[in-house]
């Protein structure tokens, strides 16, 4: 058990559609981060939250948004969904270098 | 950009070494080497990481060549649970506010009985 919590684990929506995934990051972790991971593309780096301010961003599309709460916990929004956001999103957490993941949340848009 | 390359593949007996090759010839002064692995669809997992000097912890070794253009992650003792897919990572610094990881392809170990 890595210590951060993603919800929920299966979600099945339909194109077109908005979600909202959460991340509670480990206790003390500042920093957040986002992945995705779809069969063929292998782990992209979405966007990094650290203190509740946006501190890197990766791949994300503009249809995707993330922010950081004051108590840390983290939600990746995803609107206008499409067939190709189909994956796994996954969260991490850290404090000083090594990264945390959660066990991910698996996404299916039909 | 992932900035290393690993073999697609590689399989291993159980209760043998497992021996994982990572070339990051771009590697600069600042930037760590580490190693994470995913178990079928699961959160990466941290193993170790390293700057300059050998690592070992309860997981691993890392070996990294003196010129820091290549390492070599050992798993001593392969069980059939390290069966997963391990990825080579050099970050820049460490300390939250610096070094996303980027992931590349990574390696498919298998370990067999």
């Amino acid at each position: 058990d890595s210590g951060v919590t993603q919800t929920p684990k299966h979600l099945i929506t339909a194109t077109g559609q908005r979600v909202t995934l959460r991340c509670s990051p480990r206790s003390g972790d500042l920093s957040v981060y986002w992945y995705q991971q779809s069969l063929d593309q292998g782990l992209q780096f979405l966007i990094q939250y650290y203190n509740g301010e946006e501190r890197a961003k990766g791949n994300i599309l503009e249809r995707f948004s993330a922010q950081q709460f004051p108590d840390l916990h983290s939600e990746l929004n995803l609107s206008s969904l499409e067939l190709g956001d189909s994956a796994l999103y996954f969260c991490a957490s850290s404090s000083d270098g090594e990264l945390f993941f959660g066990e991910g949340s698996r996404l299916t848009v039909l | 950009d992932a900035k290393t390359t690993q073999p697609p593949s590689m399989d291993c007996a159980e209760g043998r070494a497992a021996n994982l090759p990572c070339n990051h010839s771009t590697i600069s002064g600042n930037e760590y080497v580490y190693w994470y692995r995913q178990i079928h669809s699961q959160g990466p997992q941290y193993i170790i990481h390293g700057l300059k000097n050998n690592e070992t912890n309860e997981m691993a070794s890392l070996i990294i060549t003196e010129d820091r253009k290549s390492s070599t992650l050992i798993l001593p003792h392969a069980t059939l649970r390290d069966t997963a897919v391990y990825y080579c990572i050099v970050r820049e610094g460490r300390g939250s506010t610096l070094g996303r990881l980027y992931f590349g392809r990574g390696t498919q170990l298998t370990v067999w009985p």
